[in-house]
């Protein structure tokens, strides 16, 4: 079946540095979303990517999907401390009716 | 427009007992999808229903787990004889169609003592 991943599941910033983190599928995808969690709460929706090479902004936070549609990226700069949550992506698989499948999430932690 | 509506957020089972946990989609949106949240885990896909009928229930346990979503009425997650092991976060989301954006519930916190 579809695969999502998402390596590594934590990773560690000082505020103020760049994040980057990275999601892919074992199959090409006819979209990408992004969600956030943030401690204690649950999934938002941030973004949807649809279009090969996609690049969409949301403030300090970039997302892109991969040329080939099976990547891809989240990108935020200068970190703050309201960053800090877990993001998810999810892919949906080419053909009628598929449904979503989420990565395992990156938590992001923020050092003040 | 209310959002995703989860209830109870916080249920406390002892071994043995039955949870159910309730969700009320969003207005308009008839897919509705369960999932599982383990400490410090991602997402775990259980189950996805649409009105009336369960249309992928892969993620479910083959025991003592069941699902329906009928035709007035919110979708209820059930388990039956719950174990220490099934304390989690159980979200519920919901979405229009099957590929579109999901809504989250928040989420119904199980711990079983």
């Amino acid at each position: 079946g579809q695969q999502v991943m998402q390596i590594p599941q934590y990773q560690h910033v000082q505020e103020g540095e760049d994040f980057t983190t990275y999601c892919n599928s074992s199959t090409t995808l006819s979209n990408i979303q992004w969600y956030k969690q943030r401690p204690g709460g649950h999934p938002v929706f941030l973004i949807q990517l649809v279009k090969s090479g996609e690049v969409k902004k949301q403030k300090r936070l970039t997302f892109q999907f991969g040329e080939a549609k099976k990547n891809s990226s989240l990108h935020i700069t200068a970190t703050q401390t309201t960053d800090v949550g877990t993001y998810f992506c999810a892919g949906e698989a080419t053909g009628a009716n598929s449904k979503l499948t989420f990565g395992k999430g990156i938590t992001l932690s923020v050092r003040p | 427009n209310a959002g995703v509506m989860q209830n109870p957020r916080h249920l406390v089972r002892r071994r043995g007992q039955e949870a159910r946990l309730r969700c009320s989609p969003m207005k308009g949106h008839s897919h509705v999808y369960w999932y599982r949240q383990l400490p410090e885990e991602g997402l775990k896909f259980m189950v996805y229903l649409q009105k009336e009928n369960i249309i992928d229930e892969s993620g479910m346990p083959k025991e003592r787990f069941s699902a329906e979503f009928p035709k007035e009425g919110p979708s209820i997650l059930r388990i039956q004889q719950v174990v220490r092991g099934d304390s989690a976060a159980y979200f519920c989301a919901s979405s229009p169609t099957v590929s579109d954006t999901q809504y989250f519930g928040p989420g119904t916190r199980l711990t079983v003592l």
